[in-house]
């Protein structure tokens, strides 16, 4: 069956500006979680959400924002972008959300977001 | 919630060595799951343990889960230049996040 999918792969914005990323799940995985990655902070995990609630959210400020749809495809924004939010930023992908037992996450390509 | 510590941080191993990394809590865990992600890669799951003094082999890796479940190891024989990456481990923390570890990250000599 098809794997994570992230898009676009690759990302250049302007400080300031908005961006909006995108995955789509294991077809009938419900859990999504989104993770940002710099060389300096590891995987640090921004968001969870299953059957379209937010489960759980990491310490990011507000500016970034998620939401999952009906497909359980999701997408998370990113406003008023500063450099430091240059990173790779993954998804992942659960059959259960996390804590529920078995939930092995399944990561996506991810996104590599440059802010200039 | 709590946080995993990974140690070393950095692993440099000299092609058919042995080497393990650590994962520490200082919280009991439900369970912990390895990853390993290749350079330029994402993270790819690798094994997920779940019961006090668990241990799990793939081929070269044995993962080990500590009998009061605040730990784990990795333990990898004769290195190869596959091995390359980072490994994390990850444990869901008790808010229901999947937390990772901050990693180590294997370099291998031929």
């Amino acid at each position: 069956k098809a794997g994570v999918t992230q898009t676009p792969r690759y990302l250049i914005k302007t400080r300031g500006q908005q961006v909006t990323l995108s995955c789509s799940p294991i077809s009938g995985h419900r859990s999504v979680s989104w993770y940002q990655q710099t060389p300096g902070q590891g995987l640090q995990f921004l968001f969870e959400y299953f059957s379209e609630t937010q489960r759980n959210k990491g310490n990011f400020p507000g500016r970034f924002s998620g939401r999952q749809f009906s497909n359980s495809r999701s997408e998370m924004n990113v406003s008023t972008l500063e450099l430091g939010d240059s990173a790779l930023y993954l998804c992942a992908s659960s059959l259960h959300y996390a804590g529920a037992g078995n939930t092995e996450a399944f990561f996506g390509q991810g996104t590599r977001l440059t802010v200039v | 919630g709590q946080q995993v510590m990974q140690i070393p941080q950095y692993q440099h191993v000299q092609e058919g060595e042995d080497f393990t990394t650590y994962c520490n809590s200082s919280t009991t865990l439900s369970n912990i799951q390895w990853y390993k992600q290749r350079p330029g890669g994402h993270p790819v799951f690798l094994i997920q343990l779940v019961k006090s003094g668990e241990v799990k082999k793939q081929k070269r890796l044995t993962f080990q889960f500590g009998e009061a479940k605040k730990n784990s190891s990795l333990h990898i024989t004769a290195t190869q230049t596959t091995d390359v990456g980072t490994y994390f481990c990850a444990a869901t923390d008790s808010w229901g996040k999947l937390q990772f570890g901050a990693g180590t990250q294997v370099v291998v000599t031929p």
